[in-house]
């Protein structure tokens, strides 16, 4: 089961910040937040990720809460490109110690940028 | 820079027919493998996993194999597939370096009939 919860669809101007916000409430303490995107038909992008600080990198910004219970992805200025469905995903481990992890997807949310 | 490959890109195949799915990284050695699956309009299921050649760990019990036979290869088959293999398959590489990220490839999409 997913361990995460998100709006299934938002929608964001061309040129304008995209938030997407994601609930995580039973995460652990040694699990990382990650967030992929996946245009139809494609294998998931990865885009950015986190364990208790903000991250930000050359396509996005991730906020988490100082509770870890939930996160926000930034897309600063977001591009018609940017139409996919975006994953917010609790990576677990498979093996303890082990370098081995599980990313648990869940839906999604469908992110339409409108021109 | 690494990248990885899946073959074929889309697969047609009838009902109790064998199935191979093979997928190949390059770029970087000892790569942490996995499959995954994506029934439509769901998200992706971790079916295997591979730390090392031969070695593999099944996620859930299915109708499908998983093997490792050289270090960057990764294979999905099946004896006879069944109509519920339909998907969207992913191959994706991790570095075997703790905490490190999986890559995916682009995805073999299986119809089965």
């Amino acid at each position: 089961d997913a361990k995460t919860t998100q709006p299934p669809s938002m929608d964001c101007a061309e040129g304008r910040a995209a938030n997407l916000p994601c609930n995580h409430s039973t995460i652990s303490g040694n699990e990382y937040v990650y967030w992929y995107r996946q245009i139809h038909s494609q294998g998931p992008q990865y885009i950015i990720h986190g364990l208790k600080n903000n991250e930000t990198n050359e396509m996005a910004s991730l906020i988490i809460t100082e509770d870890r219970k939930s996160s926000t992805l930034i897309l600063p200025h977001a591009t018609l490109r940017d139409t996919a469905v975006y994953y917010c995903i609790v990576r677990v481990p498979l093996r303890y110690g082990g370098a081995t992890n599980k990313l648990i997807f869940g839906t999604g949310t469908l992110l339409a940028v409108q021109p | 820079s690494q990248t990885i490959h899946q073959w074929p890109a889309t697969l047609v195949q009838p009902v109790g027919s064998p199935l191979s799915l093979e997928c190949t990284v390059e770029g970087t050695s000892n790569p942490n493998l996995y499959w995954y699956r994506q029934a439509a309009g769901r998200g992706l299921q971790l079916l295997f996993y591979s730390v090392g050649i031969g070695q593999i760990s099944s996620e859930v019990p299915q109708n499908l194999s998983a093997s490792r036979p050289q270090d960057r290869q990764f294979i999905l088959s099946s004896k006879k597939l069944l109509l519920s293999d339909s998907g969207f398959y992913l191959c994706a590489w991790s570095s075997s370096e703790y905490t490190d990220t999986q890559y995916f490839g682009p995805g073999t999409r299986l119809t089965v009939l």
